[in-house]
């Protein structure tokens, strides 16, 4: 079965400091991926998300996300955080020529961003 | 579009009362999602809809759980009875192309 692995369950980072969360997901075929991010007392939001090409993404709110294939990953990135940028972010996956749109998730990372 | 539409934004029920959990898909959307959130258990997927017909519902906890879809722009979760481990943020979800819409919950405390 599908998995999605986010090992940082929870990042605290100082203002402007910059910000990679890992994710890395163990499909080995044609895969969609997404990033959302859930802000404190709020539904899950699109940030990003790879169905193909440019294997860099450029998301909302200055976020980017790198699929490299090799290593089954999709880490987000960020140069310099704020501190609206806390907030929970979770990784997802879709198999991508399936007929479904059933997304399998992270456990989500925690993000504090300190003034 | 106004997005997916959930209704009630909270409820506080007490044990052993049904609870019934409302949900509009964005027009136009073919699949529709139930998840609940837990501070414990995370996000997880209870069931989906694709075109009206419930695909996959192994993540629906237990018997007192049911979920239906009579059309395209309506679904409803039940819980009947509930129990305080149903206490959970339940979040609707709906999709044409992969990528997912979440509505903005609905808060369920059972006392």
């Amino acid at each position: 079965a599908q998995s999605v692995s986010q090992h940082n369950h929870h990042v605290i980072l100082s203002e402007a400091a910059s910000l990679e969360l890992g994710c890395n997901y163990s499909y080995g075929g044609t895969v969609n991926l997404f990033w959302y991010v859930q802000y404190p007392g709020q539904h899950l939001q699109l940030l990003l998300k790879y169905f193909s090409g440019d294997p860099l993404v450029k998301g909302i709110k200055g976020f980017e996300a790198e699929f490299i294939k090799s290593k089954f990953s999709f880490n987000l990135r960020k140069p310099s955080v704020q501190w609206s940028d806390t907030a929970e972010y979770f990784c997802a996956v879709n198999e991508g020529r399936g007929n479904t749109d059933k997304l399998i998730f992270g456990t989500g990372t925690r993000l504090q961003v300190f003034p | 579009d106004a997005g997916v539409i959930q209704s009630p934004r909270h409820e506080v029920t007490e044990m052993g009362q049904e609870v019934t959990l409302r949900c509009k898909p964005i027009s136009g959307h073919n699949s529709l999602f139930w998840y609940r959130q837990t501070m414990m258990r995370g996000l997880e997927l209870l069931i989906y809809f694709n075109n009206n017909v419930p695909i996959d519902d192994s993540g629906m906890p237990e018997d007192r759980f049911s979920a239906k879809m009579p059309n395209a722009s309506f679904s409803t979760l039940k819980i009947q009875p509930s129990e305080p481990r149903d206490s959970a943020v339940y979040f609707c979800a709906s999709s044409l192309t992969k990528e997912q819409f979440f509505g903005p919950g609905t808060r369920l405390t059972v006392l």
